[in-house]
């Protein structure tokens, strides 16, 4: 099973700010099979990127994926009052899909 | 663009099973995957397993010995079934569309095991 670890577990920034949220695997990960989700608190995730770059549908611009093997990135440019939330990275195994721990946006 | 409904008892004693259904309007149960997903409260996400409409299945392999997910296409409803269950097992359950990733996703129904 692939384990995801998320980094940082907290992120405190300010409105207008970049955020920069890290996903690293415990092994190499096909780019086709790593997403990411937004949770805010009470809501279901909502998928936000697939494939580790394509922005689901009526994703804003301002959320990016890169990243290839065991080391992913999620972008958000200049953050917005409504992205302050939990990120999730996820991946599709052989054996299982696997979440990682998440990161928490919170307003500075 | 397909909707996801979580339905199921909120209280399941220990020991005993529990039993969830995700009702789809605005699209097919047929010819998809399907997934569940559940969330402890304050904590992350724990795939279940997955389920395709003809009948393949794959289970977590930390679950799989307790796990059972069909579908209903009359119904247009797929279903979880989880054995034997403990306190650990207390969550916010979702279904979800997709296997790969997961595009929609159902609100969520709260279950608590205790006696």
């Amino acid at each position: 099973e692939i384990v995801l670890t998320q980094s940082p577990g907290t992120l405190s920034l300010s409105p207008g700010e970049r955020a920069t949220l890290s996903c690293r695997a415990s092994q190499s990960v096909s780019s086709s099979n790593l997403a990411w989700y937004q949770q805010k608190p009470g809501q279901a995730p909502r998928l936000l990127i697939h494939d580790t770059s394509s922005r689901a549908s009526g994703i804003p611009q301002r959320f990016r994926g890169s990243g290839s093997g065991t080391d992913f990135t999620l972008t958000i440019s200049r953050l917005e009052p409504e992205d302050f939330a939990v990120y999730y990275c996820q991946q599709s195994g052989s054996s299982a899909n696997t979440f990682g721990g998440g990161t928490k946006v919170e307003i500075k | 663009q397909v909707q996801l409904q979580e339905s199921g008892p909120g209280l399941v004693r220990p020991s005993e099973t529990l039993s969830l259904t995700c009702s789809l309007s605005g699209g097919s149960v047929s010819f998809y995957y399907w997934s569940w997903v559940r969330q402890p409260a304050g904590k992350g996400l724990e795939w279940i397993g997955q389920i395709y409409a003809r009948g393949s299945t794959k289970y977590n392999p930390s679950l799989k010995s307790r796990v059972t997910m069909s579908v209903d296409e009359s119904k247009n409803q797929f279903y979880l079934r989880l054995t034997s269950v403990t306190a650990a097992d207390t969550a916010v359950y979702y279904c979800a569309k997709g296997v790969i990733y997961f595009e929609a996703w159902g609100q969520g129904t709260p279950v608590t095991v205790s006696s």
